[in-house]
């Protein structure tokens, strides 16, 4: 059971918009910021968004990140097969001395 | 550029300790905190913990009693230690470069490869 809850799966068509929430709790997401990872397998992960909303240098605007409250979305636009990974959102946890914890992940799948 | 590589025997005895070296090249060690992540197979990922140059950690609390990590500024290597393992910690191990230099954000911008560890008899 992981401390931040996704969806485990999601899918989409190509061109279209799909939207992968993650939810959390007052001592993590309510008190931090959120990042998200794409990760294909037999790959290392790549960071997608960081502090929230913010793309490192590389990564497409068609990807985007919100948070609210203790919540957190990581959006993709104009979906395309090459997006079709898992997506995990991970944040800092101020509990037990504080630590980091990543959502179970959602597997994508484009349609 | 900046790289990691993992390293370290790929099997390891069950009670026996795990252990794991990441060499960072193209960025010193002394700039940023350094983590290592974890992948048991068809699982997602788990964070294990971080270590910064100065040696200062921080676990997971599952994993606490039987995690240490080190740091060699020397070689600009960082490294895990796992004790008393059993087959639930088998997994791909990653080990990981903190985005912003100086703080620590869970936001991990360079990873290495994974080293894959299987704990059996």
């Amino acid at each position: 059971q992981s401390v931040l809850t996704q969806p485990p799966s999601a899918s989409g068509t190509p061109g279209h918009r799909v939207t992968i929430s993650c939810s959390g709790s007052s001592s993590n997401i309510g008190r931090n910021t959120v990042n998200w990872y794409q990760h294909l397998p037999g790959t290392a992960p790549k960071l997608l968004i960081y502090s929230n909303d913010q793309r490192p240098s590389g990564v497409p605007d068609r990807f985007s990140g919100s948070k609210s409250g203790t919540s957190a979305s990581l959006a993709i636009s104009g979906l395309q097969s090459e997006d079709e990974a898992d997506y995990y959102c991970a944040a800092w946890d101020d509990s037990l001395n504080g630590h980091a914890v990543f959502g179970g992940g959602t597997q994508l799948t484009v349609l | 550029q900046v790289r990691l590589l993992a390293s370290g025997p790929g099997l390891v005895k069950p009670s026996e300790t795990l252990s794991l070296t990441c060499t960072v090249s193209g960025a010193s060690i002394y700039d940023y905190y350094w983590t290592w992540i974890r992948q048991p197979p068809g699982k997602g990922l788990e964070w294990i913990g971080y270590i910064s140059f100065s040696g200062s950690t921080n676990y997971n609390p599952s994993l606490k009693s039987r995690v240490s990590m080190s740091v060699d500024t020397s070689k600009n290597q960082f490294s895990l230690r796992l004790s008393s393992v059993t087959a639930a910690d088998t997994a791909l191990y990653f080990c990981a470069k903190e985005h912003r230099d100086g703080y620590y954000d869970v936001a991990f911008d360079v990873w290495g490869e994974g080293t894959m560890v299987t704990v059996s008899s």
